[in-house]
């Protein structure tokens, strides 16, 4: 297993596009995480799922932002109608759910979105 | 709502000091704590996993001590290196069943050669 991988590594955008990122977890995590990292800050939780159900949003997650996780497996985040406030590192975890065995949290390496 | 701050935001020491990092958290009703390594522009290194019930862990010249009942964490790095420097982020798992991370803002570590 590679770990979690994150898709594209760095995104350049206009004002007004539309966005998509791509996490692929580790394969026996049935948890998957999205957070939102700006400049200087600690990461901030968007939301999450566990297997294919998205449980929880944060109301840092408007309604230009959706995020799938089909068949339980790699995750898509979206960002609609971009604005430049949306300028951040975007990261991605997955970890085994509870009552299994946990062993932490497992970071890919973040897409970087620049809206200019 | 958990909050949890890190001190100090960045700190410069000569190769070969140990050093201690602080982060403390305002609601005890944790399950883990976790200590993260990030470099520039990259993603997050797991270092150590504190479990509720334990108060330290070691990996080589790195020991993370947790005191849950004052809210706060350690982090200790023995005989530093110019290879230790990055930003340290320190991260605590919530009571509910999201199990979402709230992070601090980080330390900012430079070890001068």
């Amino acid at each position: 297993d590679t770990g979690v991988s994150q898709n594209p590594r760095h995104k350049i955008t206009k004002r007004g596009q539309n966005v998509t990122f791509r996490c692929d977890p580790i394969s026996e995590h049935n948890r998957l995480y999205w957070y939102r990292q700006t400049l200087g800050q600690g990461p901030e939780f968007l939301t999450y799922f566990q297997n294919e159900a998205q449980l929880e949003k944060s109301r840092l997650l408007s309604d230009r932002f959706s995020a799938e996780r089909p068949k339980g497996s790699f995750s898509t985040l979206e960002i609609q109608r971009t604005e430049q406030g949306d300028s951040a590192m975007y990261l991605c975890a997955s970890s085994l759910a509870p009552p299994l065995a946990f062993k932490g949290y497992t970071f890919g390496s973040g897409t970087r979105l620049t809206v200019v | 709502k958990q909050e949890v701050t890190q001190i100090p935001a960045a700190l410069s020491v000569p190769e070969g000091e140990n050093l201690v990092l602080n982060c403390s958290f305002t609601d005890s009703a944790i399950y883990n704590l976790q200590w993260f390594r990030q470099d520039p522009g990259k993603g997050l290194t797991s270092l150590l996993l504190i479990q509720s019930s334990q108060r330290e862990q070691t990996s080589g010249r790195l020991n993370a001590s947790l005191d849950k009942s004052s809210g706060r964490s350690t982090l200790y790095i023995a005989a530093s290196q110019p290879g230790d420097s990055a930003t340290y982020l320190c991260a605590v798992t919530s009571s509910g069943s999201a199990r979402q991370l709230t992070f601090g803002s980080g330390t900012q570590l430079t070890v001068l050669p």
